[in-house]
């Protein structure tokens, strides 16, 4: 069975500083993984995925995520965040044949001028 | 091109009473699922369906029901509402793999059962 943690529940940050927002899995089988971003009152959309290939992946919005096996982990990055990246983000990952995307529990990105 | 549409927005219940929330989407894609999201918990699938009429369970099934009417729409029924299925519901649709597809997300149905 597949799982994620997120190992932060909140984060804030000051405007024009970097992150980090921490996610771990596990799988018995090679995975693909997935960050959905939720502003406030809407549904998720994707930020980025890595199915194969390059470990490090860009998405939108200046975002980037590397891929490390050995780790089993798939942080999400971004060198300079703005007070509009405030909002929660979510890890995700499935495996081929799965028709299941597990989803982490979350972490609130706040950014503060 | 709307994407993925949910109705209502929001809703109250009282124990008991039963709903359907509507779920469309217009971007032709194969599967459709339904999400619970509830505070510090993620996301949790409820129902997933592949193709038109096929449904299968997810990880929260008991006290919904799902139908796929076609390929654009498929609903989400609560028979008997209870106070724990007071959530933000959300509908999402891939084109075809659940695996390797991104999934495009309505805006959620906030119900609350009282």
């Amino acid at each position: 069975a597949q799982s994620v943690t997120q190992l932060d529940s909140q984060v804030p940050v000051f405007e024009e500083a970097p992150v980090e927002l921490r996610c771990n899995y596990s799988s018995s089988v090679s995975v693909y993984l997935f960050w959905y971003v939720q502003y406030p009152n809407q549904g998720l959309q994707l930020l980025l995925k890595y199915l194969s290939g390059s470990t490090l992946v860009k998405g939108i919005n200046g975002f980037e995520a590397e891929f490390n096996k050995s780790q089993t982990s798939f942080h999400l990055r971004k060198p300079s965040v703005h007070i509009s990246d405030t909002a929660e983000y979510f890890c995700a990952v499935s495996d081929q044949g799965n028709y299941k995307l597990t989803f982490g529990k979350g972490t609130l990105l706040t950014v503060n001028p | 091109n709307a994407g993925v549409t949910q109705t209502p927005k929001f809703q109250v219940l009282k124990t008991g009473q039963s709903m359907t929330l509507q779920c469309a989407q217009d971007m032709n894609h194969n599967s459709m699922y339904w999400y619970r999201q509830d505070p510090g918990m993620g996301l949790r699938l409820i129902y997933y369906s592949a193709s038109e009429g096929t449904t299968d369970k997810g990880e929260v099934p008991n006290g919904y029901n799902v139908s796929r009417l076609n390929k654009r729409e498929f609903s989400l029924r609560l028979e008997s509402a209870a106070p724990s299925q007071t959530s933000v519901y959300f509908c999402a649709s891939s084109p075809r793999s659940p695996s390797t597809d991104t999934q495009y997300f309505g805006p959620g149905t906030r119900l609350t059962v009282l």
